[in-house]
C-alpha cells in the first residue's frame, strides 16, 4: 500500500535551518509529484510547493520563495523539505503528500506530519 | 494568492444534508476544474474525499458530492452522521500554476 513516512519532531532556534524527509514506499516514485503543505496550531492549511520527483524540478508559493528548498533523492524514494532563516511563525505541523494525477493538486495519501517548533 | 473562503462553521442534525461553500475567483475555481476536498480531524492528517470538482476516490462514502457552479464549488453532505463531525478544506488549482486551500469549515452535528 501507498506510504509516506516523514521524519521526526524538531525543535529550532530562530534563524536556524530545518530538513524535514518523507520517504515514499508503495507506488513508483517517480510517477507522481510530492506537496508540501503545513498546519500552524489551530489554524488552516497552507500550500508551500510541490516537487516533481522525475525532473526535480519544483514549485513554491512566493511566500516561501528564497526560504525553502524542495529536493529528491530517487535512489531512496525520498522528499526533503528544507526551510531555512526560522522564525517563530514557522512553527506548524508540515505534511508532504502525493499528489493524484497530472499536478491537479488532488493530494490522495499523505505523511503523517512533521512538527516544526521554532522558539529559543 | 489568498485563501478561498469557505463558512467557518457548519452544522447539522443526523441524517440531514449540509453543504459547505468555496469561493474563489476567475483565477482558480472559476477556470479549472481542479477542486478537491478534504477532511482532518483533530491531530491527524487530512483525507482526501472528492478531487477534479466531483469524483470521489475509492473508499469515500457516496453521501458525499461536489459540485461547482462560476467561482465557488460546494462539498455536499447528506445523511449527515457522527463521524462526519471534522474540519473540511477545498483547494485549487490556479492561474499562476499554484495551489491554494481554503480558510476550512468546521462541521458540527447537533
Amino acid at each position: 500500500q501507498v506510504q509516506l513516512v516523514q521524519s521526526g519532531a524538531e525543535v529550532k532556534k530562530p534563524g536556524a535551518s530545518v530538513k524535514v524527509s518523507c520517504k515514499a514506499s508503495g507506488y513508483t516514485f517517480t510517477f507522481y509529484s510530492i506537496h508540501w503543505v503545513r498546519q500552524a496550531p489551530g489554524l488552516g492549511l497552507e500550500w508551500m510547493g510541490m516537487i516533481n520527483p522525475s525532473a526535480g524540478t519544483t514549485t513554491y508559493t512566493q511566500k516561501f520563495q528564497g526560504r525553502v528548498t524542495m529536493t529528491r533523492d530517487t535512489s531512496t524514494s525520498t522528499v526533503y523539505m528544507e526551510l531555512s532563516s526560522l522564525r517563530s511563525e514557522d512553527t506548524a505541523v508540515h505534511y508532504c503528500a502525493r499528489d493524484l494525477g497530472a499536478g491537479t493538486g488532488s493530494l490522495d495519501n499523505w505523511g503523517q506530519g512533521t512538527l516544526v517548533t521554532v522558539s529559543s | 494568492q489568498f485563501a478561498l473562503t469557505q463558512p467557518a462553521s457548519v452544522s447539522g442534525s443526523p441524517g440531514q444534508s449540509i453543504t459547505i461553500s468555496c469561493t474563489g475567483t476567475s483565477s482558480d475555481v472559476g477556470l479549472y476544474n481542479y477542486v478537491s476536498w478534504y477532511q482532518q480531524y483533530p491531530d491527524k492528517a487530512p483525507k482526501l474525499m472528492i478531487y477534479d470538482v466531483s469524483k470521489r476516490p475509492s473508499g469515500v462514502s457516496n453521501r458525499f458530492s461536489g459540485s461547482k457552479s462560476g467561482n465557488t464549488a460546494s462539498l455536499t453532505i447528506s445523511g449527515l452522521q457522527a463521524e462526519d463531525e471534522a474540519d473540511y478544506y477545498c483547494s485549487s488549482y490556479t492561474i499562476s500554476s499554484l495551489y491554494v486551500f481554503g480558510t476550512g469549515t468546521k462541521v458540527t452535528v447537533l
